[in-house]
């Protein structure tokens, strides 16, 4: 079968770094994905890598490797207002999204 | 980026009725919609896949005659939510994808069901 593992839930302190991992198996690999959804709102795109590597977009950076099926999103100069759900999301094969159930990031002050 | 729109936001209704979801992309052309359902605290779950002017593609588990999917142009798909019970409550959520499968998919603001 098809998953994605990602922590439940973490917590972190406003203005440090927290890296939240995701780690998959799918059927084929056509790029991996997170989005930021706040409680009671639809999800907002965050990344996309398809290559090894990390991909750094202001405080936000991911990272892929795809022989070890594993990602991890960094947050970096935490602010609360980057309390919510992350979700880690696979499209494989048949290029559906296949979701994580999110990771909660809770930031405290 | 792209934006699409969902309405209602909020819906409240008696058990035994029907709720139609409006899903429009706004600035773009939507060869694909995509409908999920996200129970509290749990994944985004697929419901079905539709295409313009196509019959949609639903995900195992899900009742066609129950979802009713409609794509009837490149920036309108409906659900139905035919005879709504309580265990349909939950949070429905579109997402509209403009080109080939590798293309970015765009969310709705999502649509709270909630039957009484």
């Amino acid at each position: 079968g098809q998953n994605i593992d990602q922590p439940t839930e973490m917590t972190a302190t406003e203005g440090a770094i927290v890296q939240i991992n995701c780690t998959y198996q799918t059927s084929g690999f056509n790029g991996l994905f997170w989005y930021q959804q706040h409680a009671g709102e639809a999800p907002t795109f965050l990344s996309y890598n398809v290559l090894d590597g990390l991909e750094e977009k202001g405080r936000f950076s991911s990272f892929l490797s795809r022989s070890k099926g594993y990602s991890y999103l960094l947050l970096k100069e935490l602010q609360m207002k980057d309390s919510a759900s992350y979700l880690c999301a696979v499209m494989d094969s048949n290029y559906q999204l296949i979701w994580g159930a999110g990771t909660k990031l809770i930031i405290k002050p | 980026g792209a934006v699409v729109s969902q309405h209602p936001s909020r819906v409240i209704c008696k058990s035994g009725t029907s709720v139609k979801i409006e899903c429009r992309s706004l600035d773009f052309q939507a060869t694909t919609m995509f409908w999920y359902r996200q129970f509290p605290k749990q994944s985004l779950m697929l419901m079905a896949t539709s295409n313009e002017g196509s019959k949609a593609t639903y995900e195992q588990g899900v009742e066609k005659d129950k979802f009713l999917i409609n794509h009837a142009s490149l920036t309108l798909s409906t659900l139905t939510v035919t005879s709504a019970h309580p265990e349909d409550s939950s949070f429905y959520i579109c997402s509209a994808r403009a080109g080939t499968p590798r293309d970015e998919q765009f969310f709705g603001p999502g649509t709270r069901l909630t039957v009484l």
